[in-house]
């Protein structure tokens, strides 16, 4: 079945820091990467994402690239600040998986100024 | 504006007491999701549903039940008999198929707290 890995957290950076989330996948099938973000309290917002291989999705200076050969999709930011800490979840779909959203466990992001 | 609203908010049960959490989407999306959220554990599914009349046990449905009558609303009722409710829930809603836009639209959680 399809699953979701992502690095444990806390990731714990002061602002301007760059900011990598290692995230990999198993899936059958043709999947679509997403990366989500949860703010505290509230539910999930989609961040970015990408449907075929070697895709770069990009959204508010975050970035992530559909590696087909490493099944992997680690998200990316040259300089964090204070506003982007949140929780950060790797998710994909997939006909194999009956295109239900798959999640990784999240990995909590604290920027300290 | 389109989207997918949860209510209520908070709500609190007492033992032995069945509650309803309410979903409603003005997407037209096929598909609905009932996720659970504990602290460090992920999105546990709980129910999903492809099509109206028609839904399907996730990976923790034990002590849940659900309903489709319309393609809009799929309400989760948490019964006495799930022994550990507290916990953050989240509805889901999507298109099915392959490709762009078959991203996952979020409501903004209902917390329930047993007392």
């Amino acid at each position: 079945g399809n699953s979701v890995t992502q690095m444990e957290g806390p990731v714990t950076l002061s602002e301007e820091a760059f900011l990598t989330i290692n995230c990999t996948y198993t899936a059958t099938g043709y999947p679509s990467l997403f990366w989500y973000v949860q703010y505290p309290g509230e539910g999930l917002q989609l961040l970015l994402k990408a449907t075929k291989a070697d895709d770069k999705g990009s959204n508010k200076g975050f970035e992530a690239t559909y590696r087909k050969e490493t099944t992997s999709f680690h998200l990316e930011k040259g300089s964090v600040q204070v506003s982007d800490s949140a929780v950060y979840f790797c998710a994909l779909s997939s006909s194999g998986g009956s295109y239900i959203p798959t999640f990784g466990r999240g990995t909590s992001l604290i920027v300290h100024p | 504006d389109g989207g997918i609203t949860q209510s209520p908010k908070y709500l609190f049960r007492k033992e032995g007491q069945n509650v309803t959490l309410s979903c409603e989407q003005n997407l037209n999306h096929d598909a609905m999701y009932w996720y659970r959220q504990d602290p460090g554990q992920g999105l546990r599914l709980i129910y999903y549903s492809q099509i109206v009349n028609d839904f399907q046990k996730g990976d923790i449905a034990e002590g849940y039940s659900v309903s489709r009558e319309k393609k809009e609303s799929f309400p989760l009722t948490v019964t006495s008999a799930q022994k550990n409710p507290t916990a953050f829930y989240l509805c889901a809603s999507s298109i099915l198929g392959q490709g762009v836009n078959t991203e996952a639209f979020f409501g903004q959680g209902t917390r329930l707290t047993v007392v």
